[in-house]
């Protein structure tokens, strides 16, 4: 089983919809991130989480709400989808503490809001 | 501010070597990352650097020079599977990653 894994998969849906899309891992990481991937741009992080109480904002968070559930769960939401939120969604979790501990990723989420 | 600047593109051949450039600028600089992302799917980790110098690991090493705010990626005997873009990420003070827009390795027969 995957150690990070992302639902749905993909999603196809309607301007002023509520979205949310979920992150579990099994990596028994405190440190979990949600980012998104447009074409010809780098990875935009749009929040993160580095225990259950403790929840940030990332670069381009406006239009986005974010629950971490558990150590395990980090629920991204969109609560009225735009077109321009059309991206590769990314979840991804990172132990604590030491400056070389990757960051593992989710397979990622392709959302499309027509 | 913030910025890292890598080659958009590069073409290759099968069983050449090739060297992908990042130069990044940080507020503060805790270590580099470099990651394979094919297309479609998630970026998967290849090295770290912290200290100047050259790491290598198989058929890719990785160089920083902190100073120049400088790193490179080496990838020897390219193989097809080799096609994918491949992002810098420096960490920041915060301990946040940096992401460039990657550069995409084209490999040819």
């Amino acid at each position: 089983d995957a150690d990070v894994t992302q639902t749905p998969r993909n999603r196809i849906t309607k301007t002023g919809k509520r979205i949310m899309l979920e992150c579990s891992q099994t990596k028994g990481h405190d440190r979990m991130y949600w980012y998104r991937q447009d074409p010809g741009l780098g990875l935009r992080l749009i929040y993160y989480s580095f225990d259950v109480k403790d929840i940030n904002k990332g670069e381009i968070s406006d239009g986005y709400s974010v629950s971490r559930q558990a150590q395990a769960k980090f629920s991204l939401s969109l609560e009225s989808a735009i077109p321009n939120q059309t991206a590769l969604y990314f979840c991804a979790t990172r132990d604590s503490g030491r400056a070389e501990d990757t960051q593992y990723f989710g397979p990622g989420t392709r959302l499309t809001v027509l | 501010g913030q910025n890292i600047d890598q080659p958009t593109e590069m073409t290759a051949t099968e069983g050449a070597i090739v060297q992908i450039n990042c130069t990044y600028q940080t507020s503060g600089f805790n270590g580099l990352f470099w990651y394979q992302q094919h297309a479609g799917e998630a970026p998967t980790f290849l090295s770290y650097n912290v200290l100047d110098g050259l790491e290598e690991k198989g058929r890719f090493s990785s160089f920083l020079s902190r100073s120049k705010g400088y790193s490179y990626l080496l990838l020897k005997e390219l193989q097809m599977k080799d096609s994918a873009s491949y992002l810098c990420a420096p960490e920041g003070s915060n301990y946040q990653l940096i992401w460039g827009a990657g550069t995409k390795l084209i490999i040819k027969p």
